[in-house]
Order: structure tokens, then sequence, then C-alpha cells
């Protein structure tokens, strides 16, 4: 079955920029979803098939995907942005398609 | 505006059984394939079960399958999620989902509260 691998953690100033990613055996050829997920909260899509934001999540969140590695960048990051990032495809190769990362947590220093 | 409202989770013994319930509203429920996810205690997203609009399909993780059974009604915009010989490792908390279908993709836009279930001696 299919797997996707992301960083325990990463963390960054306020201001910066941060960079998570997704690895996947030729994860290009998929379309990759990001959520945010805070303490006891259910998860939010900020970015949708690779680099689409839904309404209302703001500009600073954009995404790329190429070769084996897919990217959420974060500009700017803010305090609020302290959260669980996970990234999603689905597999349409496989009778489970559903697939997550591991999740990587989100430290605002 | 969309609403999935969950109910059922709690505490089991390990070996008996536990239904889930997902109640949707704001949404043509019977026009939608619905999924299952839970997380582990620390633990990242784990994708489980889906059933098609009309319950004509499931699919399930491999963990679960023979074990766990998605069904929905759709008289009632209802989804179930029964779980059949638990185990310590099914220790987590369950969230409905309602999917974003594209041409090749699924992603999840709206999340039911999540239901903790907790399998313990």
């Amino acid at each position: 079955s299919y797997v996707l691998t992301q960083p325990p953690s990463v963390s960054v100033a306020p201001g910066q920029t941060a960079t998570l990613t997704c690895g996947g055996p030729n994860i290009g050829s998929k379309n990759v979803h990001w959520y945010q997920q805070k303490p006891g909260q259910a998860p939010v899509v900020v970015v949708y098939a690779d680099s689409d934001r839904p309404p209302g999540i703001p500009e600073r969140f954009s995404g790329a995907n190429s070769g084996n590695t897919a990217t959420l960048t974060i500009n700017t990051v803010e305090a609020g942005d302290e959260a669980d990032y996970h990234c999603q495809v689905w597999d349409t190769s496989s009778d489970h398609p559903g697939v997550f990362g591991g999740g990587t947590k989100l430290t605002v220093l | 505006q969309v609403q999935l409202v969950q109910s059922g989770g709690g505490m089991v013994q390990p070996g008996r059984s536990l239904r889930l319930s997902c109640a949707a509203s704001g949404f043509s429920f019977s026009t939608y394939s619905m999924h299952w996810v839970r997380q582990a205690p620390g633990k990242g997203l784990e994708w489980l079960a889906s059933i098609s609009y009309d319950g004509g399909k499931t699919y399930y993780t491999e963990s679960v399958r023979g074990r766990f059974t998605v069904s929905r009604d759709n008289s009632k915009n209802t989804l179930y999620l029964e779980m059949n010989s638990l185990r310590a490792a099914d220790t987590a908390v369950y969230f409905c989902a309602t999917p974003v279908e594209m041409a090749t993709t699924y992603y999840f836009d709206y999340w039911g509260q999540g239901a903790l279930v907790t399998v313990s001696s």
C-alpha cells in the first residue's frame, strides 16, 4: 500500500517561513491535500489538489508537488499556525485508497 | 450549513462491540459517499472506511476489514460504523467526514466532532 512520510516536527520563528514536506513514491503524479489540526479539534483542509486553497484560508498557505515530495509552505508564520499538519492522497490503485501521512507538529518558537 | 454530529463513543472491553453514528444535515446526504477516519492518541490520521452514496459499495483499510462494517440509512441521513472484536489498538478518536470528489482524488471538507473509543479491560 502507498505510504506517505512526514517529519514528526518542524520549528519556526514568528514571521519566518515554514516548509513542511510529504514524501511518497512518485507523489507528483497524485493530488495531495493538506490539513491543519489543532488540539481537540477536527482537521481543516488548508490546501487541496496540490496547490488550491479553500475559501477563507490565507494566501500565506501554499502548496507544491513534484517528483517524490509534496510541500506545504506557510509564509510569515503566526503563533496561530501552531498545529499538526497532515498530508493525504487518494490511491486509486488500492482497495483501501485513503492514505494519510503521519503528520508534522509545527511549533512556532 | 453542513453539520455532522457523532454519537456512540465510549469505553469497551477487548473483544466487545460498539456502534458509532454520524447524523448529517445541511446537504444532500444521499448523494455523497461518506468516510470514517480515526486518530489514535498522539498519532496521525488513519483512513478507515468508506461507503458509496447508495450503500452499494464499501471499502476498508486492512486493519479493520472483517471486524468493522460501515453502513448508512439515507432515510435518516445517518452514517454508522459497527465495530466488532475490538482491540486495544482500536483506541482512538473516530471521525466521520464528507468528501469532495475530484477527477481522480477525494479530500475531506466537513468532519464530525469526533468520538473517543477506548478499548480497555
